[in-house]
């Protein structure tokens, strides 16, 4: 099984920092690596799919890069709705994975 | 509008059998690969079950913790899809969310709201 290390587990930032995270695969995975946005209590958004391509409807302050093992989800300038938990999850074979979750917090 | 809602979700004894739905709606259900995904409390998630639309046979995809346990199917006139959990364990406690893979992309693109299942004597 591919496993996907996320750093860091867990993230303090103020609006208008930009932030990222990363997302490690333990093997190539190519570029097929999405990003998830989760706040509490609520279903998985989809943000990134393709490690680099935006979802409909989703700001352009998000971005992804990366290919290969290891990739980025970067948010160019936090906003107060961006505050929750992060999850990369790739579809490069079965079983699909993800990552551990990155938890952006308010500083 | 796309919308997927998940039912049948509740508590169950360690052993025991439960079934859940997701019933989906905007959209084209037999286009399209459907998923299961669940997220035990306070935990991050987990990927449990894909199945394939028609044109791909409806072949089905599990995770190792459920198969031979979990059964994937769907009803496209129904525009329904179906999890037959067997043999349930307390390790299988959490959220279970439909999940729509989209169609040229099978990343999951839109998502239920959730459903809680229990497993606990």
């Amino acid at each position: 099984d591919i496993q996907l290390t996320q750093s860091p587990s867990f993230l303090s930032a103020s609006v208008g920092d930009r932030v990222t995270i990363t997302c490690r695969a333990s093997q190539g995975i190519n570029s097929y690596l999405a990003w998830y946005q989760q706040k509490p209590g609520k279903a998985p958004k989809l943000l990134i799919y393709a490690a680099s391509t935006l979802q409909s409807g989703v700001p352009s302050r998000f971005s992804g890069s990366g290919s290969g093992t290891e990739f980025t989800l970067t948010i160019s300038s936090l906003q107060p709705e961006d505050f929750a938990t992060y999850y990369c999850q790739h579809l490069n074979s079965y079983p699909i994975t993800f990552g551990q979750g990155t938890r952006l917090e308010i500083k | 509008e796309v919308q997927l809602v998940e039912s049948g979700g509740g508590l169950v004894q360690p052993g025991g059998s439960l079934r859940l739905s997701c019933a989906v709606s905007g959209f084209i259900f037999s286009d399209y690969y459907m998923d299961w995904v669940r997220q035990a409390p306070g935990k991050g998630l987990e990927w449990v079950a894909r199945t394939r639309n028609k044109p791909n046979s409806y072949t089905t995809e599990y995770a190792a913790s459920v198969k031979g346990r979990f059964t994937i199917s769907r009803e496209d006139s129904m525009k329904s899809l179906y999890l037959q959990m067997n043999s349930l364990k307390t390790e299988d406690t959490a959220v279970y969310y439909c999940a729509r893979a989209g169609v040229a992309t099978r990343y999951f693109d839109y998502w239920g709201q959730g459903i809680l299942v229990t497993v606990s004597s």
